[in-house]
Parts: structure tokens; C-alpha cells; sequence
């Protein structure tokens, strides 16, 4: 059974930092990687799709790495922002299933 | 440009009631799932869908039913209501590969 696990559950840095926030699975069969954000009291926001045979995507200043054999993924996030501050979520969907796996999240504040 | 619509947004239903909870997508998707949000639980899949007419269980089932009578629509349906319900409910379609959410549903059952 593919579970999904974030580590820390929360994080606090100062405005400016570069910062990662890790994800890890336990099986590598997985058809992609999805990384969401949730801001309090809403829904989850799409950040970064990964399929599997792809290694990284990019989007303004966020950076998603995957590496299937060691079971894990990344997000990057470069001079982070107040704004940034939010539950971040990643997904994995295995192969060959429809339904994607969920960590409980990363919380991260950034402090101005 | 609406993506995933969720009907309502807040309900309280008090123990033994029964409600429906509509999801809508405008995306076309043949995926469509239903999830519960617990503080300490994360995410836990409740039913989902592979396309229209067809429905499967999900990690915690007990208590609800569902049905995908037209491609677009999704409808979660608690049978008479428990406490233990009490969660916020998000909807997700997909077209199998990235998933998009809609803004959830927070029900209170007392």
C-alpha cells in the first residue's frame, strides 16, 4: 500500500529564505507526483504536476524535483514571501490506479 | 472559467438528517472523487468515480453513497447524519493526470 509522508509538518523562516520542503513515498511504482497548495479555510491550488518520467518542473519561483528510486520529491521555494505562507500538500498517483495518495502536509509561515 | 463547484459551502445538519452535496465540473474529466478533511487525518478518499454511471469506494465509505448519473456532476449523499461526519468535504476532478479541486464543503452534524 503507497503512503505518502511530509516532513516537518511545520515550518517557520524569515522572509527571503530559500526553502525546501520534502516529500517521500514508498513505492516507486507511480504514474506522477502532484505538489498542492491550501490556504486556510479554502481548497487545494494545483502548484506543479510531475510525471513520472520527468525529473523536474518549474513554475515562477518554485522548483518540484523527482527522484522515483529513492522515493522522494522537493519543493523548492526561492526568496519566500509572507504571502507564501500556506499548507503545502503532495500527492503521488500510483500506477495504474485512479486515485491519488495524500501526505498530511508541510504548514509554512513566513515571517516578514 | 469555474473548474470544480461545490454546493453549499456551509451546512449544519443536526444527527439523523440526511443531505446531498453536488460537485459540478466544467472540464470535461472522466475522474471525479470525493474527500474528507480532519484535523491529524489529512485527506482520506470517501468514493470516486471513473466515469459517468460508474462509482467505486474509497478509504472510508461507511455512511455515504454516491452516484455519477451525468459526467459533470458528482453527488456525495449522507444517509442520516452522525457526528462523526462532521469534516470538511472537498470534491476533485481529474482527467487523469493532474487533479483540481474544488473550495470544499463544511458540514457540522450536532
Amino acid at each position: 500500500k503507497q503512503e505518502v509522508t511530509q516532513i516537518p509538518a511545520a515550518l517557520s523562516v524569515p522572509e527571503g529564505e530559500n526553502l525546501v520542503l520534502n516529500c517521500s513515498f514508498t513505492d516507486s511504482a507511480i504514474y506522477n507526483l502532484q505538489w498542492f497548495r491550501q490556504d486556510p479555510g479554502k481548497g487545494l491550488t494545483s502548484l506543479l504536476l510531475i510525471q513520472s518520467s520527468q525529473r523536474e518542473q518549474t513554475s515562477g519561483r518554485l522548483n518540484a524535483s523527482l527522484d522515483k528510486s529513492s522515493g522522494r520529491s522537493t519543493l523548492y521555494i526561492a526568496a519566500s514571501q509572507p504571502g507564501d505562507s500556506a499548507t503545502y500538500l503532495c500527492a503521488v498517483r500510483p500506477s495504474g490506479s485512479e486515485k491519488l495518495v495524500f501526505g498530511k502536509g508541510t504548514k509554512l509561515t513566513v515571517n516578514p | 472559467n469555474a473548474g470544480v463547484t461545490q454546493t453549499p459551502k456551509f451546512r449544519v445538519l443536526k444527527t439523523g438528517q440526511s443531505m446531498t452535496l453536488l460537485c459540478a465540473q466544467d472540464m470535461n474529466h472522466e475522474y471525479m472523487y470525493w474527500y474528507r478533511q480532519d484535523p491529524g487525518m489529512g485527506l482520506r478518499l470517501i468514493h470516486y468515480s471513473v466515469g459517468e454511471g460508474t462509482t467505486a469506494k474509497g478509504e472510508v465509505p461507511d455512511g455515504y453513497n454516491v452516484s455519477r448519473l451525468k459526467k459533470q456532476n458528482f453527488l456525495l449523499g449522507l444517509e442520516s447524519a452522525a457526528p462523526s461526519q462532521t469534516s470538511v468535504y472537498f470534491c476533485a476532478s481529474s482527467d487523469g493526470t493532474e487533479a483540481f479541486f474544488g473550495q470544499g464543503t463544511r458540514l457540522t452534524v450536532v
